[in-house]
């Protein structure tokens, strides 16, 4: 089983500022497999980012994904209100005797 | 726009088994595979498994010998049944689309908090 890091564990930040996170795993991610999600308190996760660094649909340009074989990178340029919330990383690999796993995610919240 | 629709029941006492239902509407059913992913503060987001409609399923190891997921193409419908259930399987339990076996999930329920108590 693939083992995700995330870090930091919180970040505090003002609304405009930039922010990054990472997500480490324990063996190379092969093709890139590799998404972000968004968590709002009482909400179910949301697809950002997939393969590394592909935006999903209705994802503004601000999110930006980027790395490859064990070290992952989110990037949010200028931080809305609305992006205070946790983010998760998730390994994945198609029809793959492991099963997806996702790491423990950073909380990104208002300074 | 594809809507997943979960429920069931949230109160369970131990040994008993979790069922769970989930109704897709607004999008195909068959071109996707249909994951369970729970999330408990103890453990974090933990894939359970997946199936498609045509009966390709796939459950995490830690938990195969006590789960089925099983899919009803006729009501676009995807159920989760977890037997013998105990407090480490309290979790919210959310249903998700993929587009194929294993891969990131596009599309997710409102989750059903499950609690496990005696």
């Amino acid at each position: 089983e693939i083992v995700l890091t995330q870090s930091p564990g919180t970040l505090s930040l003002s609304p405009g500022e930039g922010a990054t996170f990472s997500c480490r795993a324990s063996q190379s991610i092969t093709y890139t497999s590799l998404a972000w999600y968004q968590q709002k308190p009482g909400q179910a996760p949301r697809l950002l980012i997939y393969g590394a660094s592909n935006r999903a649909t209705g994802i503004p340009d601000r999110f930006s994904g980027s790395g490859s074989g064990t070290d992952f990178t989110l990037s949010i340029s200028r931080l809305e209100p609305e992006d205070f919330a946790v983010y998760y990383c998730q390994q994945y690999q198609q029809f793959a005797t492991s099963v997806p796993t996702f790491g423990g995610g950073t909380k990104v919240e208002i300074k | 726009q594809v809507q997943l629709q979960q429920w069931g029941a949230g109160l369970l006492k131990p040994s008993e088994t979790l069922s769970l239902t989930c109704a897709v509407s607004g999008g195909s059913f068959t071109n996707y595979y249909w994951t369970w992913i729970r999330q408990s503060p103890g453990k974090g987001l933990e894939w359970i498994g997946e199936n498609n409609h045509r009966g390709s399923s796939r459950y995490n190891p830690s938990l195969q010998s006590r789960v089925t997921i099983s899919v009803d193409t006729s009501k676009k419908h995807v159920s989760l049944s977890l037997a013998s259930v105990t407090a480490a399987d309290s979790a919210v339990y959310f249903c998700t689309r993929s587009w194929s076996s294993g891969y990131y999930s596009d599309s997710w329920g409102q989750g059903t908090l499950v609690t496990v108590s005696s």
